[in-house]
């Protein structure tokens, strides 16, 4: 069964800092993707990563793919309070499987 | 442009129930995805389809619950008799798997609340 981990699931941090959020997974899979949701709307999409060592940046947030390690990280660069949010990874193996989220909370 | 579209967006029943929610899909994608966001368990999958087909619905409750895609515009997900356990917000997704650089795309949610 895939199991998907992220840690932390909490994480209370100041402007202009940078943090990092961890995904672990449990499959083979090679397909993995980071979702951003706000309180009350749905999910937005923030990353696809479709192989092994795939970056992707947009703004202050990269994402990467580690698929020997099965892992894959979010990283927050400078923090603003605009990126308070819930922050989810899936991974795709036929079916797509969440984590449990990781609530950010930026302080200005 | 492209959406997912769920309807009703807000439904208030009481216990015992039938509740009916729908999805329609992106316009080409072949694949629906139901998935239950609470805060206790996160977001679950109940079920999905691929070409209408269903796939994998191990994760729903199977005495009450009930999906299926009737045509390739629509997938219904029923609740019946609902529970107040059954409350929560259940999201329709749609994609196109193996197709390069594309993710499932969600809709707004259905906010199902039991009494």
């Amino acid at each position: 069964e895939l199991k998907v981990e992220q840690n932390p699931l909490f994480l209370s941090m100041q402007e202009g800092k940078n943090y990092t959020i961890y995904c672990n997974y449990s499959t083979t899979s090679d397909r993995l993707y980071w979702y951003r949701q706000d309180p009350g709307k749905s999910l937005e999409s923030l990353f696809v990563l479709l192989s092994n060592g795939a970056v992707k940046q947009e703004g202050r947030l990269m994402a990467s793919l580690d698929t020997k390690a099965r892992l894959s990280t979010l990283h927050i660069t400078a923090a603003v309070h605009d990126l308070s949010a819930t922050y989810f990874c899936a991974v795709e193996d036929d079916k797509i499987i969440f984590g449990k989220g990781t609530r950010l909370h930026i302080l200005p | 442009d492209a959406r997912v579209t769920q309807t009703p967006r807000h439904k208030v029943t009481e216990m015992g129930q039938e509740v009916t929610m729908r999805c329609q899909p992106i316009l080409g994608h072949n694949t629906v995805f139901w998935y239950r966001q609470t805060m206790m368990q996160g977001l679950e999958l109940l079920a999905y389809f691929r070409n209408r087909a269903p796939l994998d619905d191990s994760g729903m409750p199977k005495d009450r619950f009930s999906a299926e895609m009737p045509d390739a515009t629509l997938a219904t997900l029923k609740i019946q008799p609902s529970e107040p356990r059954d409350s929560a917000v259940y999201f329709c997704a749609s994609g196109f798997p193996y197709r390069v650089n594309t993710e499932a795309f969600f809709g707004q949610g259905t906010r199902l609340t039991v009494v």
